[in-house]
């Protein structure tokens, strides 16, 4: 069965930093597009961060980029994105989800709130 | 990037009726190159995760019951719940794979 299980979301200050992670299992993790989805209370989805199976490929949106970084570790079967420079607008769910390249979104976690206020 | 449009916002359907909804894209999401409509529909109900239930424009997935169907293709999609059950009371999120992935803004599904 497959399982992606994010951990690391929490309350923090305004212009704080932030490291979520995705642990997955049931599935060949290294052959899979990797993907952070966000979902503010109340509010509809977008897709923050993207990357390939080997990790040498990304994509950022453009609300996120230059601030969060993904990243992946193969050996881990583990998914990161590390937040920094965080803003009101950037408490959300954060859900990690799986995809074929190229394909639609695959399975997806229960997602990590992540809550920016002072 | 890709916008998607969904229609209505919202939708009240009685028990049994027919439930449509519409998703247009900014430009095609049809791939010449493999012949396929890089588009799925997502139902998400408070407190979960969406759940995917059509890909490729009209791929029912596993485990999907047959009142939902998809159709469409280019720029025009739509969702169809056949005879809407207590349990579909969700929103519905319509989402484009054919480049940079984006959402349309959802439309909840609710029982008249």
């Amino acid at each position: 069965e497959v399982q992606l299980v994010e951990s690391g979301g929490d309350l923090v200050q305004p212009g704080g930093s932030l490291r979520l992670s995705c642990t997955a299992s049931g599935f060949t993790f290294n052959a899979y597009t990797m993907h952070w989805v966000r979902q503010a209370p109340g509010k509809g989805l977008e897709c923050v961060s993207s990357i390939s199976t080997n990790g040498g490929s990304t994509y950022y949106a453009d609300s996120v980029k230059g601030r969060f970084t993904i990243s992946r570790d193969n050996s881990r079967n583990t998914l990161y994105l590390q937040m920094s420079s965080l803003r009101p607008e950037d408490t959300a769910v954060y859900y990690c989800v799986t995809s074929t390249t190229g394909g639609p979104f695959g399975p997806w976690g229960q997602g990590t709130l992540v809550t920016v206020s002072s | 990037d890709i916008v998607m449009t969904q229609s209505p916002d919202s939708l009240a359907v009685s028990l049994g009726e027919r439930a449509t909804i519409s998703c247009k894209s900014s430009q095609s999401v049809f791939s010449s190159s493999s012949n396929t409509n890089n588009l799925a529909w997502y139902q998400q109900k408070p407190g979960q995760p969406p759940r995917m239930l059509i890909y490729w424009a009209s791929t029912r997935e596993s485990g999907v019951p047959d009142r939902f169907s998809g159709s469409g293709s280019g720029t025009d999609f739509t969702l169809t719940i056949s005879s809407l059950q207590p349990e579909d009371v969700a929103v519905y999120y319509c989402h484009q794979y054919y480049t940079t992935r984006t959402f349309g803004q959802g439309t909840k599904v609710e029982i008249k």
